[in-house]
């Protein structure tokens, strides 16, 4: 079946620790994005990506990082400069990355900080 | 740019009886527009969209919405709700411009009794 895995469902950083959550999907979608969802604020856009190595900041990018080496992949790393890093995270991707376009979402990884 | 507003945190219905869930949008022009529904821990699922045309589109599960562009709303109904209906749902609006990306309402909890 296609579809998206996100794993691990639920993951752990200690204080100054980076850590990747890992995103793969088997589409063919040519876009991925990375949102964080905290209770009460919907969904907020961190990274995305049209196309293989390239990728965009969203609305809060700051602390941190993707990359888009292959068309299936695109991990995200949550590095020690994000301050508050608690929250779930969902991964999703659709066929070409316009606003018109169905979005496929991953059954998302919850962190917290330990 | 464009925001999303859903007024109601949190909506519970008594099984079998109708639902209607509130969404409004700002936009100059008409949106994209999309409902999705997120069970506890997992990831969106879309409902159904409205891109142009008739402004009553029909979605999965036996959900519909409207759009009412002198209203700037884009309510989502069902006449008779399930108890497998309890979830989170979200709205959401996309751009017609090219480069910007999907904004997503702040989300609306469903529950319902028995």
């Amino acid at each position: 079946d296609g579809g998206i895995t996100q794993s691990p469902k639920y993951l752990f950083r200690k204080e100054g620790q980076n850590v990747t959550l890992s995103c793969e999907q088997n589409l063919n979608h040519d876009a991925m994005y990375w949102y964080r969802q905290d209770p009460g604020q919907g969904l907020r856009l961190i990274y995305y990506s049209q196309i293989v190595n390239d990728f965009q900041k969203g609305d809060i990018a700051e602390g941190y990082s993707v990359s888009r080496e292959k068309k299936e992949s695109f991990p995200l790393t949550v590095t020690s400069a994000q301050k508050n890093p608690t929250a779930f995270y969902l991964c999703a991707s659709s066929t070409r990355g316009a606003t018109n376009e169905k979005l496929f979402f991953g059954s998302g990884t919850q962190l917290s900080v330990l | 740019a464009q925001s999303v507003t859903q007024p109601d945190i949190h909506i519970t219905v008594s099984e079998g009886a109708s639902l209607e869930l509130r969404c409004n949008y700002s936009y100059g022009a008409t949106p994209y527009l999309f409902w999705y529904v997120q069970s506890p821990g997992q990831g969106l699922q879309l409902l159904l969209k409205y891109f142009s045309g008739d402004t009553l589109v029909q979605g999965i599960k036996g959900f519909e919405a409207e759009f009412k562009r002198s209203q700037s709303s884009f309510n989502l109904r069902k006449p008779s709700v399930h108890w497998s209906d309890a979830a989170e749902y979200f709205c959401a609006v996309g751009s017609h411009n090219y480069g910007q990306n999907f904004v997503f309402g702040p989300g609306t909890r469903l529950s319902v009794l028995p």
